[in-house]
């Protein structure tokens, strides 16, 4: 069965450290895969998304995330993280066929430490 | 305009009312979809709308029906919920139905008493 995981479900970091958020998929075909940030009562903001080439993709707010298909792996990174990133982290993978289902990762809660 | 929006921000209703819930797009997007969100876990999907009729139903309660008026706007109307059901409601919209990103609007906050 099609699957997202998100080993840490809390990360703390100092404002100005680098940041990594992990994300693991099981799934058989070409993985579509999605990075979303969902602050307290908001909706999901989209960060970044891969679907083919080049395997490092930048997104909005200095994020990125690379695509590793031998570790199914679809990391996301900052250099250096502001207060405001303080938020919900969501890692999907989009059904292939005409779905349009997103799976979620249980996401992870980023602290950010002034 | 690049947003999905959503009204209304917050409701609170009873387990005997019939409430909507609306969500709009003006991106041309051709689909559209509803979420559902319990405290501290992912979007759950609900229903998928294609081009203005319903793709997708995720065996979701007949208490809950979804309404597809034009491209535009989405609804999803409410009657005889249970308090299990309070929840944030997410709308999104994609380009069309498959391999598209999705956008969210900011979601209801149901609250059912």
């Amino acid at each position: 069965a099609q699957s997202v995981t998100q080993p840490d479900i809390h990360i703390t970091v100092s404002e100005g450290a680098s940041l990594e958020l992990r994300c693991n998929y099981s799934y058989g075909a070409t993985p579509y895969l999605f990075w979303y940030v969902q602050s307290p009562g908001q909706g999901l903001q989209l960060l970044l998304k891969y679907f083919s080439g080049d395997t490092l993709v930048q997104g909005i707010k200095g994020f990125e995330a690379e695509f590793k298909r031998s570790q199914s792996s679809f990391n996301l990174r900052k250099p250096s993280v502001h207060w405001s990133d303080a938020a919900e982290y969501f890692c999907a993978v989009l059904l292939s066929g005409n779905t349009g289902k997103l799976i979620f990762g249980q996401g992870t809660t980023l602290q950010v430490k002034p | 305009d690049t947003e999905v929006t959503q009204t209304p921000k917050h409701l609170v209703m009873g387990m005997t009312n019939k409430k909507s819930l609306k969500c709009e797009q003006h991106m041309g997007h051709r689909a559209m979809y509803w979420y559902k969100q319990k405290a501290k876990k992912p979007p759950e999907l609900m229903f998928v709308y294609s081009y203005e009729k319903l793709s997708i139903n995720e065996s979701v309660p007949s208490r809950f029906s979804p309404e597809c008026p034009n491209s535009s706007l989405l609804n999803l109307h409410l009657h005889a919920l249970q308090p299990e059901d309070s929840a944030l409601y997410l709308c999104a919209s994609s380009q069309d139905w498959g391999v598209n990103e999705q956008f969210f609007g900011p979601g209801t906050r149901l609250t059912v008493l």
